[in-house]
């Protein structure tokens, strides 16, 4: 599948602040995914990104795809303690749509 | 979306035994796949379930120690045979929906999990 790298792997946040988690690869990808895994939970799928350069906003959510494929990024603005969890951006194989994941970043939320 | 139950939810085996994970669908769907998560770690794609014909594993998996079963549209089952404890994980069944009709989204939606731990 196809190999991404994303980072940070951790992030701490204080409640209210923004951040955002990276996922690079070094070939062009046919499209991305975002999940978000909670604690104990399982993943639910987030958003699917396929143009280049599309910008895509769910609430206080922003998916970006870059224009060259090769990159996305995942903007929370006012994090919230709802926003604890782990983010996987996971890109699909052209072919057989097959997912590979990325190794997540891990959020945490200082009240 | 798609409700997808899965069992056992978690359990607890010796080492060498084997296990069945059962995971069913509440609608006929297409692609079924198995993916592992070892702890504090993402997911790994074990095999795509094919309906009437032998399941497609990825690299580093093998029929032998995960045979799957994929008796119709709604139902896989995944053994973990003669296990071992680095075979404690969750294993995660995912299926992809498609419209009837429509192209491929590639969305995933997952089971719950079966979280294994093996002594």
């Amino acid at each position: 599948g196809q190999q991404v790298m994303q980072i940070p792997q951790y992030q701490h946040v204080q409640e209210g602040e923004d951040f955002t988690t990276y996922c690079n690869s070094s070939t062009t990808l046919s499209n991305i995914q975002w999940y978000k895994q909670r604690p104990g939970g399982h993943p639910v799928f987030l958003i699917q990104l396929v143009k280049s350069g599309e910008v895509k906003k769910q609430k206080r959510l922003t998916f970006q795809f870059g224009e060259a494929k090769k990159n996305s990024s995942l903007h929370i603005t006012a994090t919230q303690t709802t926003d604890v969890g782990t983010y996987f951006c996971a890109p699909a194989s052209s072919n057989d749509y097959k997912l590979s994941f990325g190794a997540g970043t891990t959020v945490t939320v200082r009240a | 979306s798609a409700v997808i139950s899965q069992k056992p939810s978690r359990d607890i085996c010796q080492r060498g035994t084997s296990l069945t994970i059962q995971c069913q669908v509440d609608s006929q769907v297409t692609m079924m796949f198995w993916y592992r998560q070892q702890p504090g770690q993402s997911l790994t794609l074990i095999a795509t379930a094919n309906q009437g014909s032998e399941a497609t594993y990825e690299s580093g998996f093998v029929i032998d120690k995960f045979p799957i079963s994929r008796p119709n549209l709604t139902f896989s089952t995944l053994t973990v045979s003669n296990m071992s404890p680095e075979d404690s994980s969750i294993y995660l069944c995912s299926v992809e929906l498609r419209q009837p009709g429509l192209a491929r989204t590639g969305e995933l939606f997952f089971g719950e999990g079966s979280r294994l731990t093996v002594l």
